[in-house]
């Protein structure tokens, strides 16, 4: 099972919500990764956990808080986004970070700030 | 800090023909090298990985190759249909950092 889930796959908040991202894994990954991709431009690394540690964090504002509560799910909380958030937010694993494994990805949460 | 940059931005193609998308690099130090598909609104489908040790690799119509001394890949499509009309990114992998992207190449195939 190569697969990574991500829930829900579309998500239309206002500028005062709290929401969260879930992504899956059941393939034994140790490495998971936040993605951001804009309209017609490519995806840009927000955090990349190791372990179940934050290993980069590509200095992401503090409204997008990232979790890793066990080696199988990624969390990402929003709070207090703004419009310019809007983006497809894309979660991916791969074995360890670091190396020449290849990197498996979501079908990507669909996130709308109004 | 590496760039990776694809060209063309944009092509379109009839149906049949073969075609190459260019992707290069600026740091050869990198793992491995992704090709990446992408439809309108959708997440990234992967349709090659070609190690740094390795030269090329193929997948049904699809032929990746690489040089890292020159710091350049090609994404080969052959017999291009329809179908094959979509965004394609290449991306590389380099240590102490995840996936590099390119802004992609947006094919387009007529019928």
């Amino acid at each position: 099972d190569t697969e990574v889930t991500q829930t829900p796959k579309h998500l239309v908040m206002g500028m005062t919500n709290k929401k969260s991202l879930k992504c899956e894994q059941h393939m034994g990954h140790r490495a998971m990764y936040w993605y951001k991709q804009k309209a017609k431009k490519p995806p840009e690394l927000m955090f990349v956990y190791s372990y179940e540690k934050l290993s980069i964090n590509e200095s992401v504002p503090s409204r997008f808080s990232p979790e890793c509560p066990n080696s199988s799910l990624l969390n990402l909380h929003l709070h207090a986004l703004q419009p310019e958030d809007s983006a497809l937010y894309l979660c991916a694993s791969s074995q360890v970070i670091g190396t020449a494994y290849e990197q498996y990805f979501g079908p990507g949460t669909r996130l709308t700030v109004t | 800090k590496q760039e990776v940059t694809q060209i063309p931005a944009a092509l379109s193609v009839p149906e049949g023909e073969n075609l190459v998308l260019n992707c290069s690099f600026t740091d050869s130090a990198i793992y491995n090298l992704q090709w990446f598909r992408q439809d309108p609104g959708k997440g990234l489908t992967s349709l090659l990985l070609i190690q740094s040790s390795q030269r090329e690799q193929t997948s049904g119509r699809l032929n990746a190759s690489l040089d890292k001394s020159s710091g350049r890949s090609t994404l080969y499509i052959a017999a291009s249909q329809p179908g094959d009309s979509a965004t394609y990114l290449c991306a590389a992998n380099q240590a102490g950092t995840a996936l590099i992207f390119g802004k992609g190449t947006t094919l387009s195939v007529s019928s």
